[in-house]
């Protein structure tokens, strides 16, 4: 029940198309649904964060889509661009006794010139 | 500039010779947590800290120990690493656990031989 399921585990896109990355989670009380970016040889970075209380946020080119009902969130990345090549990873969090991020299994994206 | 500083950032090393792994923010940031990130199966938490002389275990503590004696710092400790201990390790602060951002340090690679 604390896991996020996260697809694809590679995905491979021309430039100027829409990346989308998918998520599932099975606790109903995760309560904070993080993006993070993370390129090689450095450390992740929070790249855009939603809450149950929305279905969609959007910041530049980067939108996260939520649907409560499905117990999903996805990722989309507009006019992807090279320079987003990076691995993507999803989260979850609650409150269970301290916050705590559930990760989920990473997904490697590469934008092809 | 606010950041989270790991050394050392590559470490290769025999089994069983004891070794630290350290971890400093500047941030004044209450919680801090170490993550290993293995192929597969994402970034999973080995220990997390929510105060000075205040640590739990995450979900793979086995092998590790911590110590948060001062706010600032969170040294990660394999007293007898083994092959399985090989990984990328990384240490993360945040204002109040798993429902803020997350800031990571560059990373550590381990290599245990």
């Amino acid at each position: 029940q604390q896991q996020v399921k996260q697809s694809p585990q590679s995905l491979i896109v021309q430039k100027g198309g829409i990346s989308i990355i998918n998520c599932a989670y099975e606790n109903t009380a995760f309560d904070y649904f993080p993006w993070y970016q993370q390129f090689p040889g450095k450390g992740p970075a929070l790249l855009i964060a939603i809450r149950p209380d929305v279905s969609e946020k959007k910041e530049g080119r980067f939108t996260i889509s939520f649907n409560k009902s499905a117990k999903q969130f996805s990722l989309h990345i507009m006019d992807s661009q090279p320079g987003d090549s990076a691995t993507y990873f999803c989260a979850a969090s609650t409150f269970s006794g301290t916050y705590k991020y559930i990760f989920g299994t990473g997904t490697r994206l590469k934008v092809l010139a | 500039e606010a950041q989270v500083t790991q050394n050392p950032r590559y470490l290769i090393t025999v089994t069983g010779k004891k070794l630290t792994v350290t971890c400093s923010q500047n941030m004044n940031h209450e919680y801090m947590s170490w993550y290993r990130q293995d192929p597969g199966l994402g970034l999973r938490q080995i220990y997390y800290s929510m105060n000075v002389e205040v640590t739990d275990k995450g979900d793979v503590p086995e092998g590790y120990k911590v110590s948060r004696k001062e706010k600032r710092n969170f040294p990660l400790i394999l007293e007898s690493p083994s092959p399985n201990q090989t990984s990328l390790y990384f240490c993360a602060s945040s204002v109040q656990g798993g429902n803020t951002e997350a800031f990571f340090g560059q990373g550590t690679r381990l290599t245990v031989v």
